[in-house]
């Protein structure tokens, strides 16, 4: 069974500084892919950053970086020089095949002014 | 491209009622999902559709139908509407044999039933 695991529910950051969202996941499989979405207020669920897990260089996107640790199965999101922008719902997601994505249960994070 | 559109928005059901929630996508997307989301439980995959005419179920199927005539549409059908599915509905949909396998997510429909 594959599962992810976001143990941190709520987060909150002062604007301009640094943040890490943790995520585990569990699966057997060896080739799979990693994501991290963002849900603001507007419920559009936004695509954050993605990571092949047979790539060993971490993923990044402007602000957005990941630390991948295949062997421990965690994921975390790093964001950098918060925004205010960045306040939202973050998924962690995990995928193996064609369409079955699993979602870890969510980190809300408030950026404070 | 309108990407992937969920019709309706809102709804309030009563107890026993059907209905069927709308997905539509114009980017000839092979892979259709539904999803419901569900506070402190993230997203749960329902039914998802890997092309025209082909259906399998995800995690939590139990009281939806679904079913994929086109390419282009997904609907899901409460067959009689409980409590139990008050939820947030995400439909989305992404391309087959990518290296990526990004999915696009509709807007989603909030579904009360009292």
């Amino acid at each position: 069974a594959q599962t992810v695991t976001q143990s941190q529910p709520e987060m909150s950051v002062q604007e301009a500084e640094t943040v890490t969202l943790s995520c585990t996941y569990d699966t057997s499989e060896n080739n799979y892919y990693l994501f991290w979405y963002k849900q603001p207020p507007s419920r559009q669920m936004i695509l954050v950053i993605r990571q092949e897990a047979y790539k060993q260089q971490n993923a990044t996107e402007n602000r957005f970086s990941v630390n991948f640790q295949k062997a421990a199965k965690s994921f975390s999101l790093k964001i950098s020089d918060s925004q205010l922008g960045d306040t939202a719902m973050y998924f962690c997601a995990f995928t193996y095949n064609f369409n079955k994505f699993y979602f870890g249960s969510g980190t809300k994070l408030n950026v404070k002014p | 491209n309108a990407g992937v559109t969920q019709t309706p928005k809102f709804q309030v059901l009563k107890t026993g009622q059907s209905m069927t929630l709308q997905c539509a996508q114009d980017m000839n997307h092979e892979y259709m999902s539904w999803y419901r989301q569900d506070p402190g439980m993230g997203l749960r995959l329902i039914h998802y559709s890997v092309g025209a005419g082909i259906t399998d179920q995800g995690e939590v199927p139990n009281g939806y139908n679904v079913s994929r005539s086109t390419t282009e549409d997904f609907p899901l059908r409460l067959l009689s509407a409980a409590p139990s599915q008050t939820s947030v509905y995400f439909c989305a949909s992404s391309y087959s044999f990518t290296a990526y396998y990004e999915q696009y997510f509709g807007p989603g429909t909030r579904l009360t039933v009292t």
